[in-house]
Formats: C-alpha cells, sequence, structure tokens
C-alpha cells in the first residue's frame, strides 16, 4: 500500500509569493490532516478534512492559508502571501478511522 | 503550560540498555495517546497507541496513568536503530486532532 505522499518537496519563495503544497492520502482514507512544525517548536494542527469536508480548521493561523480537498483525494494548501514566520515543515497525515494517523515526509518551506 | 511535555533529553544509552521516558499531559480530558518515532528530517512514524492497560510490542512497552496524567515508554535491549526522537502524542476531547510534545531524543550507542 503506497504512503501518503507530498509535493513538493522542497520550496523556497519570497515574502509576498503564493505557494501551494499537495498532498495525496493512503488510498480509501476519508481522514486527511495538515499539521506544521516551524524551527525549535512542537508538531501543531493546522487542519482535519472528512472527505471534501473541513471538520476542524481551528488550527488555521489566519487567513493567509487557504486548505482545500475537492472531491474527496488530494488535498492542495496555499499560503498567499507567504510571510518570514510561515517557514517550516508542513506535514499531511490521513487516516481510515481519526485516531491512526499516518504521515507523509512532508514539505520544508522557506521563506526569505 | 504545555499541553504534551517531555524531556528533551538526549538519551545516550549503550546497546542493550534499557530505556524509559516519560511525558505528562495537561488536558484530563485528552482521550487517546500514541508514541510516534521520527528519525533526523524525516516524517513521524507510529510507534505504538497508548492504553491504560499498558500494552507491549516486542521490545516496546507503553502505559498510561490517567489519574497521573502521565506516559511513559519503554524500551528493552536497545539497538542502534532504536536512535531517533520520540513523540508524545495526545488528543483533544472530541476531536481527532493530534497533540504532540517536542520530543526526547535518544541515541544508542555501540
Amino acid at each position: 500500500e503506497a504512503g501518503v505522499t507530498q509535493f513538493p518537496s522542497h520550496s523556497v519563495i519570497e515574502k509576498g509569493q503564493t505557494v501551494t503544497l499537495r498532498c495525496d492520502p493512503i488510498s480509501g482514507h476519508d481522514n486527511l490532516y495538515w499539521y506544521r512544525r516551524v524551527m525549535g517548536k512542537e508538531i501543531k494542527f493546522l487542519l482535519h478534512f472528512v472527505k471534501e469536508s473541513k471538520q476542524d480548521e481551528s488550527g488555521m493561523p489566519n487567513n493567509r492559508f487557504l486548505a482545500e480537498r475537492t472531491g474527496g483525494t488530494y488535498s492542495t494548501l496555499k499560503v498567499q502571501p507567504a510571510e518570514l514566520e510561515d517557514s517550516g515543515v508542513y506535514f499531511c497525515a490521513s487516516s481510515r478511522t481519526g485516531w491512526e494517523q499516518y504521515f507523509g515526509p512532508g514539505t520544508r518551506l522557506t521563506v526569505t | 503550560r504545555k499541553e504534551v511535555e517531555q524531556d528533551p533529553g538526549p538519551f545516550n544509552v549503550p546497546e542493550g540498555a534499557t530505556v524509559a521516558f516519560n511525558c505528562t499531559y495537561s488536558n484530563s480530558a485528552s482521550q487517546s495517546f500514541f508514541w510516534y518515532r521520527q528519525d533526523c528530517r524525516k516524517e513521524p512514524k507510529l510507534l505504538m497507541s497508548v492504553y491504560s492497560s499498558g500494552n507491549e510490542d516486542g521490545r516496546f512497552t507503553a502505559q498510561l496513568n490517567r489519574a497521573s496524567q502521565y506516559i511513559s515508554l519503554l524500551i528493552r535491549d536497545s539497538k542502534l536503530s532504536d536512535s531517533a526522537t520520540y513523540l508524545c502524542v495526545g488528543t483533544g476531547a472530541g476531536s481527532y486532532q493530534l497533540t504532540f510534545g517536542k520530543g526526547t531524543k535518544l541515541s544508542v550507542i555501540p
């Protein structure tokens, strides 16, 4: 069974630019999550989709972040416009039941 | 106070040693707990779920004490391949969002 995949693995952009991250969950997993780890801090929850619906977006830092999951398959996370403090590693995870979550390799975002 | 607190380590232990990690959590409504393992610059990988009755998977034993809001992980007969950061993770009440500790770094030395 293929794991969670994320694209790109690395992204370097300038402040003010837009970046879109993509996540493909494990096939058959209705639950999809986004998390972020900024330097020196713990991994923090951003949001949770069940199929195409946002179940919980309480962790989204502000309205510069937009997540979508059209069709209930892959998801995108867009940051527009990017700020320096958005730098970090963005992880996607998926789960069949909700409890045991399997993580993708992450996208390392650097905003300069 | 952090929701999930761990000793960051590092724990440097010889091969074959037994090592224990502890973790405390502040949200008494947290329902489920897990230990994840994270290798350098890699994603967190689920190691095991943690139950009040305690659970064992090979050389790994996890325990949850709800009264003390404390979780433990015991690794017996440490291998070089056990070197990693171990993340203590809980969930909220009625929520699937995971709350991570900052992790405890383990180095197993030959």
